[in-house]
């Protein structure tokens, strides 16, 4: 059961470089989402999606892009990178409505910027 | 922004002591959840309240909803290292389209 997949698990960017964070599910979850994982923060929302072709802003977007081209995967683009986004970065996923479930999230992406 | 914020930030109890952790907020939620995390994973979810007043409980954790639900606590009895994690409340946003985890608590049970 692959459930939600994220990659890469580990990147070391350089400042203004820029990455793609992959996510995929395979249980047909109309709802995907980004978080961003810092200490004594929690997780904080970046971008989600409530389905192909529809985004929508979370807590937290500015210096990210997202896509949702099919309900399978959500990429999540840095364009050019800043240290402020070293973080722990993970993708959810849910059947909508959103709180008749869970969310399911990846094993998440360590992300540092130097 | 609906906040929601956990006490204490960090606890470290010896096994088979008791604790209850909280979860706060000024805001009316139609639901509440909790979510445990471990070193290297993302969270998993333990339990939904969506009444006000709500007791559940998932063996040796209790969870409860207040009355006015505004705040939610998790009362975990006899605990063990096995409970050794971040737990986080979490929840719905304006719409129901979002999810607002809070800053949750950092649990460390010593054998």
């Amino acid at each position: 059961n692959a459930g939600v997949t994220q990659t890469p698990k580990f990147q070391v960017l350089k400042t203004g470089q820029s990455m793609t964070l992959q996510c995929a599910q395979d249980m047909n979850h109309e709802y995907m989402s980004w978080y961003r994982q810092d200490p004594g923060m929690g997780l904080r929302l970046i971008h989600y999606s409530v389905g192909a072709g529809i985004t929508d802003q979370g807590e937290v977007p500015n210096g990210y892009n997202v896509s949702r081209s099919t309900t399978e995967d959500f990429p999540l683009r840095l364009l050019s990178a800043a240290p402020s986004q070293t973080s722990v970065y993970f993708c959810a996923s849910s059947p909508l409505p959103l709180l008749a479930g869970e969310l399911f999230f990846g094993e998440g992406s360590r992300l540092t910027v130097l | 922004t609906q906040l929601l914020e956990q006490s204490p930030q960090f606890l470290s109890i010896q096994e088979g002591e008791n604790l209850t952790v909280y979860c706060n907020s000024s805001s009316v939620f139609s639901s509440l959840q909790w979510y445990r995390q471990e070193p290297g994973e993302g969270p998993v979810l333990l339990v939904t309240v969506v009444t006000g007043g709500e007791v559940k409980k998932l063996k040796r954790l209790t969870f409860q909803f207040g009355d006015a639900r505004k705040d939610s606590s998790l009362h975990i009895t006899a605990a063990q290292p096995g409970d050794t994690g971040l737990y986080l409340c979490a929840g719905p946003g304006f719409g129901n389209e979002k999810l607002t985890f809070g800053t949750g608590t950092r649990l460390t049970i010593i054998p």
